[in-house]
């Protein structure tokens, strides 16, 4: 049973396009983390959410968590080649416990 | 500290045959983490450590599978008997306790001819 699902799997877009990958849980998660990674390399921490409804930016990539704490969801504006990669996300349901990851979901950036 | 790292980075092995991957945290790191992970999918969770103490291991490896974390620094994870459906990205992270913000290394990759 995965208990962090991710949509879609796959994306493929043109430079310049705007997009939204999910990340859903039935479990409610202490915080809630979105990891990039490339071809060959370990994820890498964009981003930590901790309060519901929080939203944070990171330059053209905007991440909010839901109210509930079980969902969150990464939008990309202006999508460049260079966001092409494996987008997870991971959760933390409490402090003491373990960190899981979603299946991911695989962007492709045309040019 | 130049973070986490990983050793060896590729391993191609006969069937059968036992290999051992290194693990050298972030020094600061209380918690340690050991990851499978195949083409595309994302990581799955295998074991981790809290200093030198083991917390938990995932019921879907089998007893082939060991990690150890001596002293609570470096740790280690052996694979005995090899088989085909071993091969993947073995991904090794570390964070301080309580934080979901995890450091990973660049991953030992394993081949089982």
């Amino acid at each position: 049973t995965q208990l962090l699902e991710q949509s879609p799997q796959f994306l493929s877009i043109q430079e310049g396009e705007n997009l939204t990958v999910y990340c859903n849980s039935s479990s409610v998660f202490s915080s809630l983390q979105w990891y990039r990674q490339e071809p060959g390399e370990g994820p890498v921490l964009l981003v930590t959410v901790v309060t519901g409804g929080e939203v944070k930016k990171l330059k053209r990539l905007t991440f909010q968590f839901g109210d509930a704490r079980k969902d969150s969801s990464l939008h990309i504006t202006a999508a460049q080649p260079g966001d092409t990669g494996l987008y997870l996300c991971a959760g933390l349901k409490t402090s003491y416990d373990k960190v899981i990851f979603g299946p991911g979901t695989s962007l492709s950036v045309i040019p | 500290d130049t973070g986490v790292s990983q050793n060896p980075r590729h391993k191609i092995t006969k069937r059968g045959q036992n290999v051992t991957f290194r693990c050298d945290p972030i020094s600061e790191h209380n918690r340690l983490y050991w990851y499978r992970q195949t083409l595309g999918q994302g990581p799955e969770f295998l074991t981790y450590f809290q200093n030198e103490a083991q917390l938990e291991k995932s019921r879907l490896l089998s007893d082939r599978f060991s990690a150890e974390r001596p002293k609570g620094s470096f740790s280690t994870l052996e694979i005995q008997r090899t088989e085909q459906g071993d091969s993947a990205m073995y991904l090794c992270a570390s964070s301080f306790l309580g934080t979901g913000e995890l450091f990973f290394g660049e991953g030992s990759r394993l081949t089982v001819l």
